[in-house]
């Protein structure tokens, strides 16, 4: 069964607009991790938060994470339509050696 | 600096033709991972490479498919007689550690006629 799953699957916005797409897991991790896909080809790295961690920012992406709701959020501030893309949150199961289960992303839209 | 290659881009064969898939990770990233991404849908976990250590092939869908990683450098998944199912882009990524960011290849995209 898939460890993250995206929330929204697909996220249309005009340019300019904040976009927020979230993320749910199953079970205890070490940490979280978002990706950016372009046209369906490699993934790009944005951000990890660890499990200790409530929230980071990077640039214009801000993430959270909770860890009692086992979910984690995307929030991109003031769009831009380079931001269209697919966005996958990754996580690490906490015990073993598991490698980052992807979920099924949310496909972001940005309209100019 | 140099990132994840793979090849080749792009590969079209016949249904029951063997594939030979090509990753080039990151010099001295210990870890390497194959997966698999169908039209549309998120990534499905191969195979995974850590060092020396027995490669975790849990996420192999069939005999079919085997992945080797030779000098802990270059690896390569093979799928034997291939089928239009395995038709996907197949995306090779690499990382320092087992549990940091993953950098990813360009990917080959699989087209089974």
């Amino acid at each position: 069964s898939q460890q993250g799953e995206e929330d929204p699957q697909a996220l249309s916005i005009q340019e300019g607009e904040n976009a927020t797409m979230n993320c749910s897991y199953k079970t205890s991790i070490n940490n979280l991790q978002w990706y950016r896909q372009n046209s369906g080809r490699g993934l790009v790295h944005l951000i990890l938060i660890r499990s200790n961690e409530r929230e980071k920012h990077s640039g214009r992406l801000r993430v959270t994470l909770d860890t009692s709701k086992k979910s984690s959020s995307l929030l991109i501030t003031a769009s831009r339509a380079a931001d269209t893309a697919s966005y996958f949150c990754a996580t690490d199961v906490h015990s073993g050696n598991t490698p980052l289960v992807f979920g099924k992303g949310t496909r972001l839209s940005v309209i100019a | 600096g140099a990132g994840v290659s793979q090849s080749p881009s792009n590969k079209v064969t016949e249904k029951g033709k063997d594939v030979e898939l090509r990753c080039d990770p990151i010099s001295g990233h210990t870890a390497l991972y194959w997966y698999r991404q169908s039209l549309g849908q998120g990534l499905e976990f191969l195979i995974y490479f850590q060092g020396n250590s027995a490669p975790d092939k849990s996420g192999l869908p069939s005999d079919r498919f085997s992945a080797e990683r030779t000098g802990g450098s270059v690896s390569t998944l093979t799928i034997q007689r291939t089928q239009q199912e395995d038709s996907a882009v197949y995306l090779c990524a690499s990382s320092l550690g087992s549990f940091g960011e993953q950098y990813f290849g360009p990917g080959t995209r699989l087209t089974v006629t």
